[in-house]
């Protein structure tokens, strides 16, 4: 029972280059998300995704796609990096059942765009 | 729209004595609040939370937190530090129904020896 897991863990870019970030759950939870941390900034929403088949913007969404794979994977692509994307990238899942509206975290990415 | 202010940036402590880590929230509705931890290199982990009744939960590793709704308040505390307490503090918010967990900036905290 692996919870959620990050692929990645590190990578480094060249400006315009492409990436898919991929995150997988195996807590059988409906919704997830991706947030970006920068020092200082705390943690912000990128996109989310309430249940499989369906995405929704966050706080910070500009330059980063989203695609629900299915219940269990939930993958950030960045189509053409820029150096302000260089943070930590954390993906999180959510039961929404009852009242378990606790998140929880994986490992993160550390992204690097040069 | 909702918010979450942790007013102390860094926070230091000397070991064995008391913590208390300030959280203060803007939220239209009930509001459910959570604690979580980060450690150096590390995701994010859940150290308590609240969604409704007794305004006093404990959380793991001997911490707990009060909600006052008339201050807008979830404050985190710790009778004694230990030196592996050394970390980040983040406070969050949201409420039923809602998707948006929204965090504050984060305080960190160092431990003295």
């Amino acid at each position: 029972n692996a919870g959620v897991t990050q692929t990645p863990k590190f990578q480094v870019l060249k400006t315009g280059q492409s990436m898919t970030l991929q995150c997988a759950q195996d807590m059988n939870h409906n919704s997830m998300y991706w947030y970006r941390q920068d020092p200082g900034m705390g943690l912000r929403l990128i996109y989310y995704s309430a249940s499989e088949g369906t995405t929704d913007k966050g706080e910070v969404p500009n330059g980063y796609n989203v695609s629900r794979l299915n219940k269990r994977e939930f993958s950030l692509r960045l189509e053409s990096a820029a150096p302000s994307q260089t943070s930590v990238y954390f993906c999180a899942t959510r039961n929404d059942r009852g009242r378990q509206e606790t998140q929880y975290f994986g490992p993160g990415t550390r992204l690097l765009v040069l | 729209a909702q918010s979450v202010t942790q007013p102390d940036i860094h926070i230091t402590v000397s070991e064995g004595a008391s913590l208390e880590l300030r959280c203060n929230y803007s939220y239209g509705a009930t509001p459910y609040l959570f604690w979580y931890v980060q450690s150096p290199g590390q995701g994010l982990q859940l150290l308590l939370k609240y969604f409704s009744g007794d305004t006093l939960v404990q959380g793991i590793k001997g911490f707990e937190a009060e909600f006052k709704r008339s201050q807008s308040s979830f404050n985190l505390r710790k009778p004694s530090v230990h030196w592996s307490d050394a970390a980040e503090y983040f406070c969050a918010v949201n409420g039923a129904g809602s998707y948006q967990l929204t965090f504050g900036k984060g305080t960190k905290l160092s431990v003295i020896p």
